[in-house]
């Protein structure tokens, strides 16, 4: 079983739904990411918490929301898709060591498609 | 400036050459340099960390120059299974408002056979 599991892992949905991927993690790590991927861009941030009583913006965190509901759970929430969100989205986590060794482990991805 | 930029590529070599990637980076007091590897559909690993010294590992050979704000890797000897997107990161900081990991757009590498 993988590490960081992500689900759903692929999504249809219309503009204007509520849309909620959810990230758990067996690493037992503090710090967790999540992350979106558009063709020919980098990875953007959207959200991090550094302990589940810490949340923190990203570069692109307009639109989205999430909860870090425990240590090895956090969620992303979309209140109103929109087309332009469209991507690939990667849940990331890493030990509180990262400020150091700067590994992220990712999930396997859930692509959104919003029509 | 864009913060971290990388050689557009793609890159399409024949097994057994050598190939190097570039990166360059915009803010000077950036900490943390890395090297992350993603195969096609799949999630980004990383593949090596940067250290001013340079450093290898087998194959791969990255290094770093801090006065030009540059780093660099070094493939020798291509495999099919290098194959992938090649994404340089950045780090500023290490908690809280002012930590920041930063990707680059990635460059494709293809390995033919």
């Amino acid at each position: 079983d993988a590490d960081v599991t992500q689900t759903p892992r692929n999504r249809i949905t219309k503009t204007g739904k509520r849309i909620m991927l959810e990230c758990s993690q067996t690493k037992g790590h503090d710090r967790m990411y999540w992350y979106r991927q558009d063709p020919g861009l980098g990875l953007q941030l959207i959200y991090y918490s550094f302990d589940v009583k810490d949340i923190n913006k990203g570069e692109i965190s307009d639109g989205y929301s999430v909860s870090r509901q425990a240590q090895a759970k956090f969620s992303l929430s979309l209140e109103s898709a929109i087309p332009n969100q469209t991507a690939l989205y990667f849940c990331a986590t890493s030990d509180i060591g990262q400020g150091v060794s700067g590994e992220l482990f990712f999930g396997e991805g859930s692509r959104l498609t919003v029509l | 400036r864009k913060e971290v930029e990388q050689d557009p590529g793609p890159f399409n070599v024949p097994e057994g050459a050598t190939v190097a990637f570039n990166c360059t980076y915009s803010n000077s007091a950036s900490q943390s340099f890395f090297w992350y590897r993603q195969d096609c559909r799949k999630e980004p690993k990383l593949l090596m960390s940067v250290y001013s010294s340079g450093n290898e590992d087998g194959r791969f050979t990255a290094q770093l120059n801090r006065a030009s704000q540059y780093i660099s890797l070094l493939i020798r000897d291509s495999k099919l299974s290098d194959s992938a997107t090649y994404l340089c990161v950045v780090k500023q900081g290490s908690g809280g408002s002012n930590y920041k990991l930063t990707f680059g757009k990635g460059t494709l590498l293809t390995v033919n056979p």
